[in-house]
């Protein structure tokens, strides 16, 4: 079955840790997304990769950090520098070369900081 | 600034219609998008509209008029499985994404 996994599907992390969030898509895909979603929000873009070994800062993406090694993977990175790190955190990917560029998503990984 | 605006919260009947309004102002336009999010749930695509009018598919219809900045999502014959968060998103001149905050759909038996 071709589809986005992302994982953990719950993540507590203590204040002041890093952690890294999995993402792994086999659409073929090569643009891959994060999204940080907060209650009463739309979605926001934190970074973004259209190619392997490169990314691009999204709008809020300060305190988190990412690598596109292979473009199966995405893993994100939120470091203790991130200030409101609580959140459920989207992964996507869309095929650059479609007529509609349609975003697909993973099931997502809810965080919480204790 | 770019801006996408949907209502937040719309309470609907089973087997009735409802309409979902989406307005938008952003800095160019490549496309309006519609997502089904349930609870917890990561969202799930419905339908695309990059061109002006119409698009039906099954219960679920999307209409755009770029003049206005303004699309609806119509959702007919309601079910129960239907109560969730609806996205609107919109694709800017960069090819980015502009989500509008979702409007959480209440279906009453």
């Amino acid at each position: 079955d071709g589809g986005i996994t992302q994982s953990p599907k719950y993540l507590f992390r203590k204040e002041g840790q890093n952690v890294t969030l999995s993402c792994e898509q086999n659409l073929n895909h090569d643009a891959m997304y994060w999204y940080r979603q907060d209650p009463g929000q739309g979605l926001r873009l934190i970074y973004y990769s259209q190619i392997v070994n490169d990314f691009q800062k999204g709008d809020i993406a300060e305190g988190y950090s990412v690598s596109r090694e292979k473009k199966e993977s995405f893993p994100l990175t939120v470091t203790s520098a991130q200030k409101n790190p609580t959140a459920f955190y989207l992964c996507a990917s869309s095929a650059i070369d479609s007529s509609t560029d349609t975003q697909y998503f993973g099931p997502g990984t809810r965080l919480t900081v204790l | 600034g770019q801006n996408i605006d949907q209502p937040t919260e719309m309470t609907a009947t089973e087997g009735a219609i409802v309409q979902i309004n989406c307005t938008y102002q952003t800095s160019g336009f490549n496309g309006l998008f519609w997502y089904q999010q349930h609870a917890g749930e990561a969202p799930t695509f419905l339908s695309y509209n990059v061109l002006d009018g119409l698009e039906e598919k099954g219960r679920f219809s999307s209409f755009l008029s770029r003049s206005k900045g303004y699309s609806y999502l119509l959702l007919k014959e309601l079910q129960m499985k239907d109560s969730a968060s609806y996205l609107c998103a919109v694709m800017d001149s960069n090819y980015q994404l502009i989500w509008g905050a979702g409007t959480k759909l209440i279906i009453k038996p």
